[in-house]
């Protein structure tokens, strides 16, 4: 069974300074994986989504890169902003079913 | 891009009482809807999986005579969650997915506090 998990489960930074996201997946045989944000007591919006073909997808001053064959991905936000502040989550869709990571609370300080 | 509706996006009942939760695809057709529901400071949780005009399937420990799911279209799916309890307090959402193009779509989610 897919398994992901994100690291670190919480993340507190100064406004602009740049970070990395990490999210790892058991099962490499996905099809996407995507990476949303959820405000709290709101639904999920999605960021960005990189098909398993892709290696990288960019939005913004968001990258999310994809290595299957570590099981990997990341999401990289650069010079952050204090309305970054959310739980980011990652998910593996290895078919018709999205496996969730635990999540990543970031809180940016203005 | 797609929309999706859901709601109530937050119900407050007593004990005992029945909650239904609509969720619907306004712009296109989901043969497929998946159910989660997020307790607090924990991921998000696959419930059930639904196929429009069939039975729902059920993940393990979730209890298909409590959580009521009915998948009448390819637009619409209803999850009635009967009988609540405080300890069903969670956070539900639906995402209707469109299976060819291996892609969910996310409701805004329903805030279901037991009293």
């Amino acid at each position: 069974k897919q398994e992901v998990t994100q690291i670190p489960a919480a993340l507190s930074v100064p406004e602009g300074e740049n970070l990395v996201l990490n999210c790892s997946f058991t099962d490499s045989a996905i099809y996407n994986l995507q990476w949303f944000r959820q405000d709290p007591g709101k639904g999920l919006t999605s960021l960005l989504l990189i098909q398993s073909s892709q290696r990288e997808q960019t939005s913004g001053r968001l990258n999310a890169s994809l290595d299957k064959s570590s099981g990997r991905s990341t999401l990289y936000i650069a010079a952050s902003q204090p309305g970054d502040s959310a739980t980011y989550l990652c998910a593996a869709n290895t078919g018709n079913q999205f496996y969730f990571g635990t999540g990543t609370s970031l809180t940016v300080i203005p | 891009g797609a929309v999706v509706s859901q709601h109530p996006s937050w119900v407050i009942c007593k004990s005992g009482t029945s909650v239904k939760i609509e969720c619907r695809s306004l712009d296109f057709q989901a043969t497929t809807m998946f159910w989660y529901r997020q307790f607090p400071k924990q991921s998000l949780m696959l419930m059930a999986t639904s196929n429009e005009g069939s039975k729902a399937t059920y993940e393990q420990g979730v209890e298909k005579d409590k959580f009521l799911i009915n998948h009448a279209s390819l637009t619409l799916s209803t999850l009635t969650v009967t009988s609540a309890h405080p300890e069903d307090s969670s956070f539900y959402i639906c995402s209707p997915s469109v299976v060819a193009k291996n892609i969910q779509y996310f409701g805004a989610g329903t805030r279901l506090s037991v009293l």
